[in-house]
């Protein structure tokens, strides 16, 4: 039983628009929410965070927005550019702290196109 | 920055051979994490460990072990390798405190057993 779901395995957008990629759990347990993002032939890499005492976080061009209620999270990314083309894996754990266990979702891959 | 290093990208393996996976990191941290990527199931946690010679099981450890003798390398052991457990490995690492970017990621080692 997957805790953390990400229903859309690919996502393509045009450069300069926005790319919305969504995210859903199960465990109401859960309170703190990463996105990691992965090239080929690389390890995941951290993009942003947030707690579950806030409802948005955003770092540049990434805002990750955070429903408690419908246990619903989301990345955006405006503008997209070419280089954000990548899978992007949501992921959850119960406290913020570095010994805390990561849920990952599926990942979904975007393409950003000219 | 911080380094995870895997020793193989990549390796090709045969059925009922053991396995080790290394894994090293460079930046003093407590914990030590292995995932293995599958499509449309993300990153699963098999094993981790918080210190020297401990270990405790993730959500996949059935046919794996580990073994953490020094703070900086966890390896992973496949114990009598299995068609079903080509994949691509992941090993991680984190801070006690580490709250932002709980996790440091290796570039993977990509195994097939034949």
């Amino acid at each position: 039983d997957q805790q953390v779901k990400q229903n859309s395995p690919s996502l393509s957008v045009q450069e300069g628009r926005i790319s919305i990629l969504n995210c859903d759990y199960t465990n109401s347990m859960f309170d703190y929410f990463l996105w990691y993002k992965k090239y080929p032939a690389e390890g995941p890499t951290f993009l942003i965070s947030i707690s579950s005492i806030k409802d948005k976080n955003e770092d540049g061009r990434f805002t990750v927005f955070l429903n408690k209620s419908a246990k619903h999270l989301s990345l955006h990314i405006v503008p997209s550019q070419p280089g954000d083309s990548a899978v992007y894996f949501c992921a959850a754990s119960r406290g913020s702290g570095g010994y805390n266990k990561l849920i990952f979702g599926a990942g979904t891959r975007l393409a950003v196109h000219p | 920055d911080v380094k995870v290093t895997q020793s193989s990208r990549y390796l090709v393996k045969r059925t009922g051979e053991k396995v080790f996976l290394e894994c090293v990191q460079d930046m003093d941290h407590e914990n030590m994490f292995w995932y293995r990527q599958d499509p449309g199931l993300g990153l699963r946690l098999i094993y981790f460990s918080y210190d020297v010679k401990m270990k405790e099981k993730g959500d996949i450890p059935e046919g794996y072990s580990v073994s953490r003798e020094k703070k900086e390398r966890f390896s992973l052991i496949l114990e009598s390798a299995s068609t079903n457990q080509t994949s691509m490995y992941l090993c991680a690492s984190s801070s006690l405190t580490g709250s932002d970017s709980p996790l440091h990621f290796g570039n993977g080692t990509r195994l097939t057993v034949t």
